[in-house]
């Protein structure tokens, strides 16, 4: 599976957008990107995925550039209770057991 | 649903001693995980069961075994606990129909080594 490349942190105002970047240069054709939180040490939750597309639901913003050698994670209006350890990890749709992740990004979202 | 359901969240144990780790799942996945979190880093794969019947070793497997009793269930075995073991244990599974990729994780288990 590839690796990603995420900074070790970031902060954000309450109520403004939070944008957190995740390179993924060696990205195979087949590998979605994912994207995971945790909280405090609860376990990781699932918030958004995609191919090639960007993509949106009731959490997130997914944007992946055109080459898909990285993404960026978009909080349209980030709260104090997104304050959590942000993964971005690639994997296949199928298979891709041994997935990777790597520190993350620790968010801080402030009053 | 009760998704992942972790057994027991919380665990001391002695160096030498021996546990297991329970993991059940009730969404009819076909894929099973095992990851340990040490403190401030990220999660780190022990085993992994594609599918009922079988296991494969992920990045740390040494001082663990694992079981996949059937579909539902997934255990992790420490047969001789060391304290370089202490961390946070999640299981993890995966493998519905429409979304193969998405992982579904259990709240952890605490265990600490003395």
């Amino acid at each position: 599976d590839a690796k990603t490349t995420q900074p070790p942190s970031m902060d954000c105002a309450e109520g403004r957008a939070a944008n957190l970047p995740c390179n993924h240069s060696t990205i195979s054709g087949n590998e979605y990107v994912y994207w995971y939180r945790q909280i405090h040490s609860q376990g990781p939750q699932y918030i958004i995925h995609g191919l090639k597309n960007n993509e949106t639901n009731e959490m997130a913003s997914l944007i992946i550039t055109e080459d898909r050698k990285s993404s960026t994670l978009i909080l349209p209006h980030a709260t104090l209770r997104d304050t959590a350890v942000y993964y971005c990890i690639v994997r296949p749709y199928t298979g891709g057991f041994k997935t990777i992740f790597g520190a993350g990004t620790r968010l801080f979202v402030k009053a | 649903n009760a998704g992942v359901t972790q057994t027991p969240k919380f665990q001391v144990l002695k160096t030498g001693q021996s546990m297991t780790l329970q993991c059940a799942q009730d969404m009819n996945h076909n894929s099973m995980y095992w990851y340990r979190q040490d403190p401030g880093m990220g999660l780190r794969l022990i085993y992994y069961s594609a599918s009922e019947g079988t296991t494969d070793k992920g990045e740390v497997p040494n001082g663990y075994n694992v079981s996949r009793l059937n579909k539902r269930e997934f255990s992790l075995r420490l047969e001789s606990a060391a304290p370089s073991q202490t961390s946070v244990y999640f299981c993890a599974s995966s493998g519905l129909a429409g979304k193969s990729g998405e992982l579904f994780f259990g709240e952890g288990s605490r265990l600490t080594v003395l």
